[in-house]
């Protein structure tokens, strides 16, 4: 079935520093990727829409220059979190659009902690 | 807009009693319905699917039937486990938008 992969799983980093999240896809391509935020016992909420080859969607709210999003391939979207402040701490999952009418293929998530 | 309301939990089952998660969605128009599971630490699992009114998805034991006239997708289950304690998200797709997430129910399930 279509895999995720998603990189690091657990990140600690100080506070104004950049962190970089990776998400591939294993065994197909996706040309859209989604890029979700998770606070403790609150759903998901869509930070953002990567789509390969060109700029990245953001939903209302979220900041562009924090959050930069880079799609450069069909298996591969990075999101890194710039000057990261502990307010930043939280869960953060991609999933990939795999065609079709699936529900998105999800990462195994990134725990992002700040100090 | 599209939204999904479950109910937010926790919801404390012994083991092998019957479990229930309600759900209810607004869509302009026609949505594929999902139900995902989050185990401890873990990314998001597709659990089931239906992608048309009547449509029952199944998988692992549990169900959920979509229900066009009460825009319901209720999640059952017969007998739970230890191992079905997770979080439960409910979610809607409307062709290739965004996923619309519910806020999840916590089940808990007790030896």
């Amino acid at each position: 079935g279509a895999v995720v992969s998603q990189h690091p799983s657990w990140v600690i980093c100080k506070s104004g520093t950049s962190v970089k999240i990776e998400c591939r896809s294993l065994d197909f391509q996706a040309t859209t990727m989604f890029w979700y935020r998770q606070f403790p016992k609150q759903s998901l909420m869509l930070m953002a829409t990567s789509n390969e080859g060109s700029k990245a969607t953001y939903e209302q709210g979220v900041e562009k220059d924090k959050f930069l999003i880079n799609h450069a391939s069909l298996t591969l979207s990075t999101l890194t979190v710039t000057s990261a402040h502990p307010e930043d701490s939280s869960f953060y999952i991609c999933s990939a659009d795999r065609q079709g009418n699936y529900g998105y293929t999800f990462g195994s998530g990134t725990r992002l902690t700040v100090v | 807009g599209d939204s999904v309301t479950q109910m937010e939990g926790p919801v404390t089952l012994s083991e092998e009693a019957f479990l229930t998660i309600n759900c209810t969605y607004t869509a302009t128009g026609y949505p594929s319905l999902f139900w995902y599971v989050q185990y401890p630490g873990e990314g998001l699992q597709l659990l089931l699917k239906a992608t048309k009114a009547d449509d029952k998805g199944s998988n692992k034991g549990f169900e959920a039937t979509y229900r066009k006239e009460t825009t319901s997708f209720h999640l059952e289950k017969g007998s739970v486990q230890v191992s079905d304690s997770a979080v439960y998200f409910c979610a809607l797709r409307e062709g290739y938008q965004k996923v619309t997430f519910g806020i999840g129910t916590k089940l808990q399930v007790i030896p």
